[in-house]
């Protein structure tokens, strides 16, 4: 089936060490969004890819980068986690024809900061 | 600025009719989507609204009046399993979804 696949699961890390996020998808879709959601909250987006096209959220902090090497793979870099950056990370992919831009969302990577 | 605003929490009965209403302000309006979210799990599609009017999928119905800027999702013979949150979103102008913050349902026996 064709999905969105996000490794790991969960994600333990220091305060202040280096984690990266992946997502892969088999839909072929050509956009890609990275999410943050934090307990009872709206999924706030960081940034998305149309095809090779970076979009960052003008709030996004500086401390999160993102990588799109192919149409497949999509990363999430926190390059010096803290406490507050402890959050469920969805990733999600649409198509940009046809109307119709239902998101499809992997099952998300649990990050925990200690 | 964009805004939705949805019921932060809500309370129905197994077998029951409930009704979650979302209202919104945006740039632009491409759509309305209603998603489900069970706890620690990411959020599942359940319906899209472009036009006035309800669209029903089974036990699931959503209805969208774009002069108000008002939507409601309605879920019919209530189980279990529906014990979730409820996101509204809304895709405005550049094609970007503006999230609320998700009604969690809690269904009782």
């Amino acid at each position: 089936d064709a999905m969105v696949i996000q490794n790991p699961r969960y994600q333990v890390t220091q305060f202040g060490k280096p984690v990266t996020l992946s997502c892969s998808q088999t839909l072929n879709h050509n956009v890609m969004y990275w999410y943050q959601q934090k307990s009872s909250q709206a999924p706030k987006l960081l940034f998305h890819y149309y095809d090779k096209d970076f979009n960052n959220e003008a709030d996004t902090p500086d401390n999160f980068q993102s990588r799109r090497p192919n149409t497949s793979f999509c990363f999430l870099d926190i390059r010096s986690p803290g406490l507050g950056d402890a959050a469920m990370y969805l990733c999600a992919t649409s198509v940009t024809s046809g109307g119709f831009y239902e998101q499809y969302f992997g099952p998300g990577t649990r990050l925990t900061v200690t | 600025g964009q805004n939705i605003d949805q019921p932060t929490e809500m309370t129905a009965t197994e077998g029951a009719i409930v009704q979650i209403n979302c209202t919104y302000q945006t740039s632009g309006f491409n759509g309305l989507f209603w998603y489900q979210q069970h706890a620690g799990e990411a959020p599942t599609f359940l319906s899209y609204n472009v036009l006035d009017g309800l669209e029903e999928k089974g036990r699931f119905s959503s209805f969208l009046s774009r002069s108000k800027g008002y939507s409601y999702l309605l879920l019919k013979e209530l189980q279990m399993k529906d014990s979730a949150s409820y996101l509204c979103a809304v895709m405005d102008s550049n094609y970007q979804l503006i999230w609320g913050a998700g009604t969690k349902l809690i269904i009782k026996p």
